[in-house]
């Protein structure tokens, strides 16, 4: 079956240092990606995605590529922010299954300043 | 913008008691979705509807039944709550199959507590 495994947390950074977290994923055909974020107290909400290989996700200083040949997506940013504390989770979804996302156990960032 | 919501932030009951979760979407969205979120356990899905009165099993349905009588809501019911069902429930909705978009818009969770 479908499976993301993400890097394990928590990961502690310093205000504008560099951020990756590593997801990679096991599924058939061609799957979606995706990376989430939960905020303390929320629900999540999609920080970006990409739909084919070689695509890359942005947003908000944030990228992912789809590299279909190593399963992998990691996320980056260059200058993390005490905002961008949060949990983050890899998630992937295909239509062959109806839409459903398998998701990775998330992982928890806290930027200090 | 998408907008999920739900009934509740924050909910305490006893055990045995019948328990309803409201989760309304504002987008026509075919695919509704609960579920439940754990510290170290992830997310896990509880129960899935990918159209009216259609639901599907999800990874842990056991104690819980689902409803979705018109489109835009999707209610999860705890029959019979039990202590061990304490948890964060997060409600999401997607495009679906005719879209052919499955990025997950989520409510903001409902905090329960069963005493």
């Amino acid at each position: 079956g479908d499976s993301v495994t993400q890097m394990e947390g928590p990961v502690t950074l310093s205000e504008e240092a560099f951020l990756t977290i590593n997801c990679t994923y096991t599924a058939t055909g061609y799957p979606s990606l995706f990376w989430y974020v939960q905020y303390p107290g929320e629900g999540l909400q999609l920080l970006l995605k990409a739909t084919k290989a070689d695509d890359k996700g942005s947003n908000k200083g944030f990228e992912a590529t789809y590299r279909k040949e190593t399963t992998s997506f990691h996320l980056e940013k260059g200058s993390v922010q005490v905002s961008d504390s949060a949990v983050y989770f890899c998630a992937l979804s295909r239509w062959t299954n109806a839409g459903k996302s398998t998701f990775g156990d998330g992982t928890t960032l806290t930027v200090k300043p | 913008d998408v907008k999920v919501t739900q009934s509740s932030r924050y909910l305490v009951k006893r055990t045995g008691e019948k328990v309803f979760l409201e989760c309304v979407q504002d987008m026509d969205h075919e695919n509704m979705f609960w579920y439940r979120q754990d510290p170290g356990l992830g997310l896990r899905l509880i129960y899935f509807s990918y159209d009216v009165k259609m639901k599907e099993k999800g990874d842990i349905p056991e104690g819980y039944s689902v409803s979705r009588e018109k489109k835009e809501r999707f209610s999860l019911i705890l029959e019979s709550a039990s202590t061990n069902q304490t948890s964060m429930y997060l409600c999401a909705s997607s495009l679906g199959l005719a879209g052919r978009s499955w990025t997950q818009y989520f409510g903001p969770g409902t905090r329960l507590l069963v005493l």
